[in-house]
């Protein structure tokens, strides 16, 4: 069955520096992957998604992923980090039941 | 736009004590869901509703029971609650589409509390 691991429970990050949180999926090919991201005491939101039609993906408020089915990864990543951007996020994987990984907080320091 | 709705938001039990959890979807999608939230442990999946009449477990479905009543309905009834299942449950629903790629969407969260 499909899983997703997230490396770091915790990232912590000065404003402007970048953001790298890293997900990997298990051996088989998905044909979806998605960050999802939650601000605190909210629902979780998509922040983007994987559908094969591009390994480098765009997202809500600048953050992209990368695809790469050599290292079976699909971290996310913002050149640089915003205030804002304190969260937890959360890789996921479907098929008609999405699976997540145990999410990544980030804190953002000023 | 309303989304996914769940109620209550907030809710104290005793141990023992039943109650639902309300959640309604008004984007016409198939397929319903409920997870719980535990720090460190992620979300994961207490039922799940592929269409209208149909349930199924998913990875943590002990102690709960769900009825999928209609296609935007999907409620979740803890029978006897207990200090266990102190948690943040959160609702979903996803479209069938191909053009939605399943993506899933949340309500808000209801935090509940067993004492």
């Amino acid at each position: 069955a499909q899983s997703v691991t997230q490396l770091g429970s915790h990232v912590s990050v000065s404003e402007g520096a970048l953001v790298l949180l890293r997900c990997n999926y298990s051996s088989s090919v998905p044909p979806y992957l998605f960050w999802y991201v939650q601000y605190p005491n909210q629902g979780l939101q998509l922040l983007l998604k994987y559908t094969s039609a591009a390994t480098l993906v765009k997202g809500i408020n600048g953050f992209e992923a990368e695809f790469k089915k050599s290292e079976t990864s699909f971290h996310l990543t913002k050149p640089s980090a915003h205030m804002s951007d304190a969260a937890e996020y959360f890789c996921a994987v479907p098929p008609s039941k999405l699976i997540f990984g145990t999410g990544t907080r980030l804190q953002v320091f000023p | 736009n309303a989304g996914v709705t769940q109620t209550p938001k907030f809710q104290v039990l005793k141990t023992g004590q039943s109650m639902t959890l309300q959640c309604a979807q008004d984007m016409n999608h198939n397929s319903m869901y409920w997870y719980r939230q535990d720090p460190g442990m992620g979300l994961r999946l207490i039922y799940y509703s592929a269409s209208e009449g149909t349930t199924d477990k998913g990875e943590v479905p002990n102690g709960y029971n769900v009825s999928r009543l209609n296609k935007r309905e999907f409620s979740l009834r803890l029978e006897s609650a207990a200090p266990s299942q102190t948690s943040v449950y959160f609702c979903a629903s996803k479209g069938g589409s191909p053009l939605s790629g399943n993506t899933i969407y949340f309500g808000e969260g209801s935090w509940l509390t067993v004492v």
